[in-house]
């Protein structure tokens, strides 16, 4: 069964603390997304990659940093640089090409106090 | 940059119909895409357009006019089920971008009463 995994659901940790968010894809797409929701939010975008060994920055890249060293995976850290981390984290893919359909993994619930 | 707006809440009871309403304004318009998220979810795709005019799925009818910059989700014979956000976003091929980012309006939260 092909899809988005991110792992896991609901992850707590204290100030000042790094934490690396997991997504994995077995999809075969290119292309894969961050994004952060907030409640009353729209999505924002953090980073996205379009190939292996290359990322680009989103809207709101400060504190967040990514890595994209096989097509299948494309972790986020949350850094302690990050001043409001509490979020609901979502991970997306898509194919390069029409009709740029994204695909959404379940999403991690981070939670820093 | 781009601005999507959408209303922010909508209630509407079983079986009937509800239009929401999606207005952007974007540098390079590629398409437009409705997604469903129920709360603590993902997004879940409901409908593309690229074209003008209105696209059909089931109980599902996405409309799109290019030249107003509008779009509009139908979502008929209402089921308690059907409530939840419904997000528009926009695909902009702003700076030349072949990549399919998309730019998200806020959501538009349906209640769906018996």
């Amino acid at each position: 069964d092909g899809g988005i995994t991110q792992s896991p659901k609901y992850l707590f940790r204290k100030e000042g603390q790094n934490v690396t968010l997991s997504c994995e894809q077995n999809l075969n797409h290119d292309a894969m997304y961050w994004y952060r929701q907030d409640p009353g939010q729209g999505l924002r975008l953090i980073y996205y990659s379009q190939i292996v060994n290359d990322f680009q920055k989103g809207d709101i890249a400060e504190g967040y940093s990514v890595s994209r060293e096989k097509k299948e995976s494309f972790p986020l850290t949350v850094t302690s640089a990050q001043k409001n981390p509490t979020a609901f984290y979502l991970c997306a893919s898509s194919i390069v090409g029409q009709p740029y359909e994204q695909y959404f993994g379940p999403g991690t619930r981070l939670t820093v106090t | 940059g781009q601005n999507i707006d959408q209303p922010t809440e909508m209630t509407a009871t079983e079986g009937a119909i509800v239009q929401i309403n999606c207005t952007y304004q974007t540098s390079g318009f590629n398409g437009l895409f409705w997604y469903q998220q129920h709360a603590g979810e993902a997004p879940t795709f409901l409908s593309y357009n690229v074209l003008d005019g209105l696209e059909e799925k089931g109980r599902f009818s996405s409309f799109l006019s290019r030249s107003k910059g509008y779009s509009y989700l139908l979502l008929k014979e209402l089921q308690m089920k059907d409530s939840a956000s419904y997000l528009c976003a926009v695909r902009d091929n702003d700076r030349g971008s072949t990549l399919g980012r998309l730019y998200f309006g806020r959501g538009t939260q349906l209640t769906v009463w018996p």
